[in-house]
This record gives C-alpha cells, sequence and structure tokens, in this order.
C-alpha cells in the first residue's frame, strides 16, 4: 500500500519570498515520486520527477524537489515565488507493486497563493 | 497535437439521470484512467484501462462504468447520477510500461465539471 500526506492545504506566500510546499509518502518498497501543478480550470502538469536517480531533483519554472528517503519527503521549493506561480500543486507516488497499471497514488493538494 | 480530449467540459444532472463523460487522446497511449477530483482529498482513481478490450477498477469505482472499445476513447457512464457523484473528473493517459512502475508523465485532459443536483 501507499499514501501520500500534503502539509497544508492552502500556503501563502509573498512575492519575490521562498516557496515550500510538503509531501510526505508511505510506500512498501522503493517509491517514484511526482509535483503535478494545476492551473485554474486546467488539467494537471507534470512538474518534476524522481525515478531513483539524482536525489535532488529540478523541474520547470525553477521548482526543485529533494527525495529524502530516511524523512520518507519529497517537498518541493522554489527560491523566489512569481505571481504567476499561484496554483494547486498535487505530490503523487507510484512504485513497482502498481504494475497492474501505473497506478498513480495523489496527495491532497497544496493550493498556492501569491501576494504582492 | 490535441493529447487528452474530454467532453463536455460542463454538465449539470438531476438525480437518477444517466450521462456519459467522453474522452479521446491521440497519442497512441495503451494506458488510459479517470479520475475524480474533490476538495481536500486530492485526486482518485476510479476506472483505469491497460489497453483496448481490458478495463479494471480504481480506489472508488462504485456507480462508474467504463469500457474501453478502442485505444483512443475511453468513456465513462454514470447510470444513475448521485449527488455524491458532483465533481471535477478527469481523463488521463500514459504510454504503458510491460510491468514496474509508472514512472512516466501522466497527461490529463482538461476536466469535466459536473454537477448532479
Amino acid at each position: 500500500a501507499q499514501s501520500v500526506t500534503q502539509l497544508g492545504s492552502h500556503v501563502s506566500v509573498s512575492e519575490g519570498a521562498l516557496v515550500l510546499l510538503r509531501c510526505n509518502y508511505s510506500s512498501s518498497v522503493p517509491p517514484y515520486l511526482f509535483w503535478y501543478v494545476q492551473y485554474p480550470n486546467q488539467g494537471l502538469q507534470l512538474l518534476l520527477k524522481y525515478t531513483s536517480a539524482a536525489t535532488l531533483v529540478k523541474g520547470i519554472n525553477g521548482f526543485e524537489a529533494e527525495f529524502k528517503k530516511s524523512e520518507t519527503s519529497f517537498h518541493l521549493t522554489k527560491p523566489s515565488a512569481h505571481m504567476s506561480d499561484a496554483a494547486e500543486y498535487f505530490c503523487a507516488v507510484s512504485n513497482t507493486a502498481n504494475n497492474a497499471g501505473n497506478m498513480l497514488t495523489f496527495g491532497g493538494g497544496t493550493r498556492l497563493m501569491v501576494k504582492p | 497535437n490535441a493529447g487528452v480530449t474530454q467532453t463536455p467540459k460542463f454538465q449539470v444532472l438531476k438525480t437518477g439521470q444517466s450521462m456519459t463523460l467522453q474522452c479521446a487522446q491521440d497519442m497512441n497511449h495503451e494506458y488510459m484512467s479517470w479520475y475524480r477530483q474533490d476538495p481536500g482529498m486530492g485526486l482518485r482513481l476510479i476506472h483505469y484501462s491497460v489497453g483496448a478490450g481490458i478495463t479494471d477498477q480504481g480506489e472508488v469505482p462504485n456507480g462508474y462504468n467504463v469500457s474501453r472499445s478502442t485505444t483512443e476513447d475511453f468513456p465513462l457512464r454514470l447510470l444513475s447520477a448521485a449527488p455524491s457523484q458532483t465533481s471535477v473528473y478527469f481523463c488521463a493517459s500514459i504510454h504503458r510500461r510491460t510491468g514496474g512502475a509508472n514512472t512516466g508523465e501522466l497527461f490529463f485532459g482538461e476536466g469535466s465539471r459536473l454537477t448532479v443536483l
């Protein structure tokens, strides 16, 4: 079984401030981890993914995430928030036990608000 | 390149009515899936298909039916709509790996917002 917990359903930062969105996972086998972003009235887009290569993963739009096995975490960060970063962010996990359908398990989502 | 196309984008139903949400992809992806998105609950898998003629249940399948007669299309049917099915529905597809985990990118449609009164 696997699960994903995103701490904080809403996060508010000022423009130019650090963005930190938290994700913790549980998985019985080594996981693959993803961050997706959803802009208003749109579907989800892949931001970045960890698939057992480098533990620090860089994605689009200046975001990055670090896989920490000891903490079972995959937090998303960006050094300086832009207004255009306002969106909902989803952490997701899959593992080798899900070979039946490439299933992803998603967290509950974190809505990021950026104040001018 | 259209990607994943969902129709309709918005629908209002009365309790007990039936309807079909359409999903089509033009990327020749074997794997297709339906998720529902509810506030604070993220996306939950309803049904999925690993290829034409093959479907299986996800986390929340009750009240929904699917079929996969072609690689391109994966419609989701509500036979008797209930207010609990008010949600935003997303179709997603990916090129299927033969065994192992999903390490690739799911491609999502823009969503279908359903309200059941």
